[in-house]
Parts: structure tokens; sequence; C-alpha cells
């Protein structure tokens, strides 16, 4: 069973500059969540899509954004990018009932300069 | 806001001695929560993920407790090995059956060869 799939794995991008992230999430899992790390920060989570419709949100501003595919990819979006935004995006895939584990992709590194 | 604690944050362990580590978690309206063990350049990887109080579960040498009358849970590592050098992650649903997790930052684990 292939795992969950990020692409790019590494990212240099501009201040100002947009991204886009993308996600393959494990065969038959419905629900993709994407997080962030920044170094001394834990996993902050950005937001949830289950079925084509984001159902959870974290507290990122809107320059964060993502959508959904049929079947079931994903994408995130980084509008205007600020040197803050430099970090770890992990996406995680799972079945979508919240009590079983969640795999992770190897994240995609962004670098902002 | 839900707030997750782990302690210690940094762990040094001799080749061969066994070990533990903490996570605390608010014990009003517990539903589940999940470890996972993180090594370096590679993705968050699930360990366990319990959701009965008084709740043990093992996996090879490494097994995790749950207490959520009084909002821990312990993770034992028993005879360490330099393969178990990672940072371990516990996570905690927003609610039942919810996806969005909030992790904590993790204890990070050396072993000594």
């Amino acid at each position: 069973k292939a795992g969950v799939t990020q692409t790019p794995r590494y990212l240099i991008k501009t201040r100002g500059q947009q991204v886009t992230l993308s996600c393959s999430p494990i065969s038959g899992h419905r629900s993709v969540s994407w997080y962030q790390q920044t170094p001394g920060q834990g996993l902050q989570f950005l937001f949830e899509y289950f079925s084509e419709t984001q159902r959870n949100k974290g507290n990122f501003p809107g320059r964060f954004s993502g959508r959904q595919f049929s079947n079931s990819r994903s994408e995130m979006n980084v509008s205007t990018l600020e040197l803050g935004d430099s970090a770890l995006y992990l996406c995680a895939s799972s079945g979508g009932d919240g009590n079983t584990e969640a795999f992770f992709g190897q994240g995609t590194r962004l670098t902002v300069v | 806001i839900l707030n997750v604690e782990q302690s210690p944050q940094s762990l040094h362990v001799q080749e061969g001695d066994s070990t533990n580590f903490t996570c605390s978690f608010p014990s009003s309206n517990f539903y589940a929560l999940h470890w996972y063990r993180w090594e370096t350049a590679k993705s968050p990887e699930a360990l366990f993920v319990m959701t009965l109080n008084g709740d043990e579960k093992k996996k090879g040498r490494i097994s995790a407790t749950l207490n959520t009358k009084e909002g821990y849970s312990y993770l034992y590592i028993k005879g360490s090995q330099p393969e178990d050098s990672a940072t371990y992650l516990c996570a905690f649903p927003l609610w039942f059956g919810n996806e969005k997790l909030t992790f904590g930052t993790g204890t990070r684990l050396t072993i000594i060869p």
C-alpha cells in the first residue's frame, strides 16, 4: 500500500510570491490534514479536508488556503509569502473518524528568502 | 484552547537502559490520545491510539499507559536501542471523531551507544 506522498520535497521561494504544495493520501483515505512545523514549535494544525470540504481550520491567516479534489488529493496554497512562512509542511491522511492513527507524508521544506 | 504538554523536552539514555516520558492533557472531555515517533528525515509514524482509561498498549519494547481521570499518559521504552533515537509526540483530537490534532512539542530521545 503506497504511503502519503508530498511534492515537492524542497522549495525555495522569494518573499511576496505564492506557492502550492501537493499531497496524495493513502488510497481509500478521505481525510487530509495539513500541519506546519517551525523551529522550536510543535506541529501546528492548518486545516483538514474531508470529501472535498474543509472540515476543520487552525489559526492561520487567510493567506493559507487549501482544497481537496474528488480523488482525495489535496493542495495547500500560501500567497504573499513572508519570511516566517519558512517551515516544514506535513500532510496527514486518515479514514476520517478521528479515532484512528494519522499517516504522515515526508513533508515539504519551504524556504522563503 | 487545548494544552498538551510533554516532559522532559529531551533525554539522553544509555543503550540498554529503560526510560519513560510523560504526556499531560486536559482530563475533561477526553476523546483519544495518539503517540507518534518521528525519526530525523522521516515522517512521523503512529505508535498508539488510546481511548480508554487504564488502557495499556504494547508494540515490541515500547508500551504506553493512559490515565484519563488525571490527564496523563506514559510512554515506556525497555532496553533502549540506537534505533529508538527519535522525537516522541503525543496528540489530542479536538473532540470525538475529530481529525484536528493538537500536538505536544515532543520529547527528543537520544540513545548513547
